[in-house]
């Protein structure tokens, strides 16, 4: 069964602008990751937070974490047209394995 | 290092007949996992090995799928017969640790006609 689930399904902005994306999980976690996949491509590891961190900054992207709610976001700042693509929240839950969302596709037009 | 390696990268195939998918993992991973990626279910994890050892093939949706990893650089997907609901993407990924950072292979995009 899916763990995460990433809001919005799609999100359509300009350059320049900030895109967000939310992730809903159901279970305890020891960390959560985000994850972008470029069409026709593999996954590729963006940021992990662990689920005593709060806040994580990797250049443009910032990912904060709530545990009391569940949830995650994850900003992109300054967007680009490169930054199209669908990204996953993957959730870390024991010591085994990542369960994946559905992903937000995010569309960057110039 | 080359990071995960898959092949082939695309497969088209007749209903009935066996389909075998290759992966490497990135050396010194000892978790290696399969993922099947469709539209309807998402990105769903059908088998993990740590350390060539099959964990939780829970995800392995009927016998007709198979994998094994007969050593720490490579690992196959078979699925046989194949049926046209198996067509999807299909991914192996390995990481250090089963819940860090994964690393994806760019996947076989298998076809069953």
């Amino acid at each position: 069964s899916q763990q995460g689930e990433e809001d919005p399904q799609a999100l359509s902005i300009q350059e320049g602008e900030n895109a967000t994306m939310n992730c809903s999980y159901k279970t305890s976690i020891n960390n959560l990751q985000w994850y972008r996949q470029n069409s026709g491509r593999g996954l590729v590891h963006l940021i992990l937070i662990r689920s005593n961190e709060r806040e994580k900054h990797s250049g443009r992207l910032r990912v904060t974490l709530d545990t009391s709610k569940k949830s995650s976001s994850l900003l992109i700042t300054a967007s680009r047209a490169a930054d199209t693509a669908s990204y996953f929240c993957a959730t870390g839950r024991g010591y085994s394995t990542l369960t994946f969302g559905k992903g937000t596709m995010l569309l960057v037009s110039p | 290092d080359a990071g995960v390696i898959q092949s082939p990268r695309h497969e088209v195939t007749e209903m009935g007949q066996e389909v075998t998918l290759r992966c490497k993992p990135i050396s010194g991973h000892d978790y290696l996992f399969w993922y099947r990626q469709t539209m309807m279910r998402g990105l769903e994890l059908l088998i993990y090995f740590n350390n060539n050892v099959p964990i939780d093939d829970s995800g392995m949706p009927e016998d007709r799928f198979s994998a094994k990893m007969p050593n720490a650089s490579f690992s196959t997907l078979k699925i046989q017969p194949s049926e046209p609901r198996d067509s999807a993407v299909y991914f192996c990924a390995s990481s250090l640790m089963g819940n860090t950072e994964a690393f994806f292979g760019q996947g076989t995009r298998l076809t069953v006609v």
